[in-house]
């Protein structure tokens, strides 16, 4: 079945660093989409990309999606204590029965240090 | 409106023990689903519905049921709780069953089974 592969699995940075995730799939995706969950919270809609080499921003964040529609990245310039949290990808399963199915990827935890 | 509302918050069950978990949504979304987190591995999809009286297998359905009789509750039920059933559970919903509309997450239930 479809997989959506994250990494890193951790990230540790100084505030001020940037911070990069990058999640990648075994299938191609007609979207993507991103979540953030703060430590001991839900995971919350970030964004979605649809279009094929779409790059979408919010704020500090800059989120990708590659050209063959298999991978997307996420961008955090000058990381802040409030961003701390895990970030995970999620695709849809591709048509047949399975419409109804997201995939997360496995997430990224990110620790900014002050 | 509420949202997405889990209850309860948080639960210890003996090896053996049945329960239910509660979800209900006053958004009129179509779609819910259930999902376990646990470390390392993301979020895992247990059971989804597409509509009242309408529900399939996710990623990890073994030991769970659920039925989907009304629109707004979506309840999972634990039929006889496992130890590897310790894990924390989302439940979610989404306006549309295109899985191109964004979910929208409750709060959890931090479940232990001893």
């Amino acid at each position: 079945g479809q997989q959506v592969m994250q990494i890193p699995q951790y990230q540790h940075v100084q505030e001020g660093e940037d911070f990069t995730t990058y999640c990648n799939s075994s299938t191609t995706l007609s979207n993507i989409q991103w979540y953030k969950q703060r430590p001991g919270g839900h995971p919350v809609f970030l964004i979605q990309l649809v279009k094929s080499g779409e790059v979408k921003k919010q704020k500090r964040l800059t989120f990708q999606f590659g050209e063959a529609k298999k991978n997307s990245s996420l961008h955090i310039t000058a990381t802040q204590t409030t961003d701390v949290g895990t970030y995970f990808c999620a695709g849809p399963n591709a048509g047949g029965t399975s419409y109804g199915k997201l995939t997360f990827g496995q997430g990224t935890i990110l620790t900014v240090h002050p | 409106n509420a949202g997405v509302t889990q209850t309860p918050k948080f639960q210890v069950l003996k090896t053996g023990q049945s329960m239910t978990l509660q979800c209900a949504q006053d958004m009129n979304h179509e779609y819910m689903s259930w999902y376990r987190q646990d470390p390392g591995m993301g979020l895992r999809l247990i059971h989804y519905s597409v509509g009242a009286g309408i529900t399939d297998q996710g990623e990890v359905p073994n030991g769970y049921n659920v039925s989907r009789s009304t629109t707004e509750d979506f309840p999972l039920r634990l039929l006889s709780a496992a130890p590897s059933q310790t894990s924390v559970y989302f439940c979610a919903s989404s306006y549309s069953v295109t899985i191109n509309s964004p979910l929208h997450f409750g709060n959890g239930t931090r479940l232990t089974v001893t």
